[in-house]
This record gives structure tokens, sequence and C-alpha cells, in this order.
């Protein structure tokens, strides 16, 4: 069984351009979270989506930033007009309906330059 | 709480010893607990989970404990072998809502 996938792995940009991020969740889940995770820091929950709905985006930053889970196809995360702030691995991970456990793709390390 | 812009704390065992790494959460409306193993490079991998009407659960080579009363976390790895080489975060999720939140880490060393 495939696990989360996320592509690309390594993505770089340059300032004031958009970066793309692709998350397809383990096969059978219906829940997509993101994360972000600075050097030598912990994750920091981002987002929280179920098909074609976001039902938790309490820490995504209010501008640039936006996530989607549409219907058929993988989850986006969609970061516009990039900064160098915005360098960090961004992790997705999937879990099943009424399940608690979180399961990690390999996650998109993006630089900025 | 969170460690921001901190060196992670670094345990360092001896190959065959145990290993007990600690992790004290904030929230005392969380009602469900986390270990992960992140590699370097790679995403968080999980290891063993607890819910907060249980005080200890034990899996293959590991067991995690729960202190509800002092809001501590401890994850005990028996035998630490080189591939435990990594760093361990907790993560914690609280009642309302499915989001995660995460500890700073620490990381741990295994010596041959």
């Amino acid at each position: 069984n495939a696990g989360v996938m996320q592509n690309p792995r390594h993505l770089v940009r340059r300032r004031g351009q958009e970066a793309r991020l692709r998350c397809s969740p383990v096969k059978g889940h219906s829940h997509v979270y993101w994360y972000r995770q600075l050097p030598e820091e912990g994750l920091k929950f981002m987002v929280y989506l179920q098909k074609e709905n976001i039902i938790d985006e309490s820490g995504m930053p209010k501008e640039r930033f936006s996530a989607e889970f549409p219907k058929e196809g993988p989850s986006i995360l969609r970061i516009q007009q990039v900064v160098r702030g915005d360098s960090a691995a961004y992790f997705c991970a999937s879990s099943r309906q009424g399940a608690y456990e979180q399961y990690f793709g390999p996650g998109t390390r993006l630089t900025v330059t | 709480g969170e460690n921001v812009g901190l060196h992670l704390p670094t345990l360092s065992v001896q190959e065959g010893d145990n290993s007990i790494i600690n992790c004290a959460y904030s929230n005392s409306a969380s009602d469900y607990f986390i270990w992960y193993k992140q590699e370097s490079g790679k995403g968080p991998q999980f290891i063993i989970d607890i819910r907060s009407n249980m005080d200890k659960r034990q899996g293959q080579r590991v067991t995690v404990l729960l202190n509800k009363t002092v809001k501590h976390l401890s994850l005990q790895i028996a035998a630490t072998q080189p591939g435990d080489s990594a760093v361990y975060f907790c993560a914690e999720k609280q009642n309302a809502g499915n989001m995660l939140t995460f500890g700073g880490g620490t990381r741990l060393m295994v010596k041959p």
C-alpha cells in the first residue's frame, strides 16, 4: 500500500514566484492536514481539509497561502508571491474518517532564493 | 510549550541500553497523544499512541507512559539500536478538533 505521497520533494523558487505543493493521501483516507517545519523545530499545523471542504485553517497565514482538496486529485498547498521566510519543509498527513492517527508524507522542501 | 529557534536537546545512549525520552504538554484538554520518529530528510513516522483514558501502552520495544496530573508523557525504548537514532516528537490532540500540536523534539543518538 502506498503511503502519503508528496511532490515535488524539493522546490526552488525566486522571491515573488508561486509555489504549488501537492499531496496524495493514503488510499481510503479522506482527511488531509498540512504542517510546516523549520530546521530544528517541531511541526506547526497549518490547515485541515476533507474532500472539497476546509475544516480548520487556523494555522494558515491570512495572506498568500491557500489550500484545497478537490473531489478528484491531490490536495494542493499554494503559496503566492513567496518570500524568503517561506523557506521550510512542508509536510502533508492523512487520516481515515473517525481516526486520530495521522500518517505523514516525506515532505516538500521549499527554498526561496 | 514550543521551542522556537533553540537547538534540540540531545539524548546519547549506548547501544543495547534503554532510552527514555520525555515530553511536557501544556493543554489539559488534550485527549490523545502520539510519538513520532523523524530521520534526517524524512517525514515523521508514527511510533505509538495513547488516549487520555490510559496511563500506559506498550508496543514492540516501545512503551508510552502518560501522567495527566503533571501533564507529562514519556517514550521508553528498550534495547536501543543504532537504527533508533533520530529526532523524536510528541504530539497532542485537543478533544475539540483534529489538529496535532507538536513538542520541540529530542534528538536520540545511539553509540555503537
